[in-house]
């Protein structure tokens, strides 16, 4: 079993829909917990962590159950610029982050 | 504020040379870690540095080797290249005690 998984999508949706990507990690000793944004041919880039009394940043919002080792992001009011690939990220002792494959999103007008 | 820096941008290398990639932290940080991306994949843990030591290894042959300057500046080094090796390699900065870690542009590595 993966230690971070992801649906891999493609996720094509119109400009103003609502998307929702879950992720699902193996290790319960994970202690940290992200979402990275990245463009093609680009570097990853810190999206938001995600707490498990849940976050929210503008259209963005993000969830942890640690119970169910469940991560989820939600975006609202989807724009053309939200067209990229993210990635679920875990982290056990503040030390590697640990991957998952990304999953894709096409936004189009 | 200067962010993380990597160089150089694209390198193409033949089988069995070695390669040295380098890496510049976010000013103030002095934790340095390289992964690996393979196309159409997550990036990979290679290794971090801290204080000049490697801190933590992923799961990479010892053909994969690092080194952290004085001043956090990093290299990561490959040796007896594999086409298997071209992915694009990502180094990260952070705060020794921190867990958000911000990455470089990469370095785009193609081996022929």
């Amino acid at each position: 079993r993966k230690e971070v998984e992801q649906d891999p999508g493609p996720f094509n949706v119109p400009e103003g829909a609502t998307v929702a990507f879950n992720c699902t990690y193996s290790n319960s000793a994970s202690q940290s917990f992200f979402w990275y944004r990245q463009d093609c041919r680009k570097e990853p880039k810190l999206l938001m962590s995600v707490y498990s009394s849940g976050n929210e940043d503008g259209r963005f919002t993000a969830q942890l159950n640690r119970a169910s080792q469940y991560i989820s992001l939600l975006i609202r009011d989807s724009k053309l610029s939200d067209s990229a690939t993210y990635l679920c990220v875990v982290n056990q002792a503040g030390t590697a982050l640990i991957f998952g494959k990304g999953t894709t999103l096409s936004v189009s007008s | 504020d200067a962010g993380v820096t990597q160089s150089p941008t694209h390198l193409i290398k033949t089988r069995g040379q070695q390669v040295t990639l380098r890496c510049s932290p976010k000013s103030g940080h002095d934790t340095v870690s390289w992964y690996q991306q393979a196309l159409g994949q997550g990036p990979q843990f290679i290794f971090q540095y801290y204080e000049e030591e490697e801190r933590q290894r992923g799961n990479f042959p010892d053909r994969f080797s690092g080194h952290q300057f004085p001043n956090y500046s990093s290299e990561l080094n490959v040796n007896a290249l594999l086409l298997g090796d071209s992915a694009l390699y990502l180094c990260a900065s952070s705060l020794a005690a921190g867990v958000e870690q911000y990455f470089g542009p990469g370095t785009r590595l193609t081996v022929t």
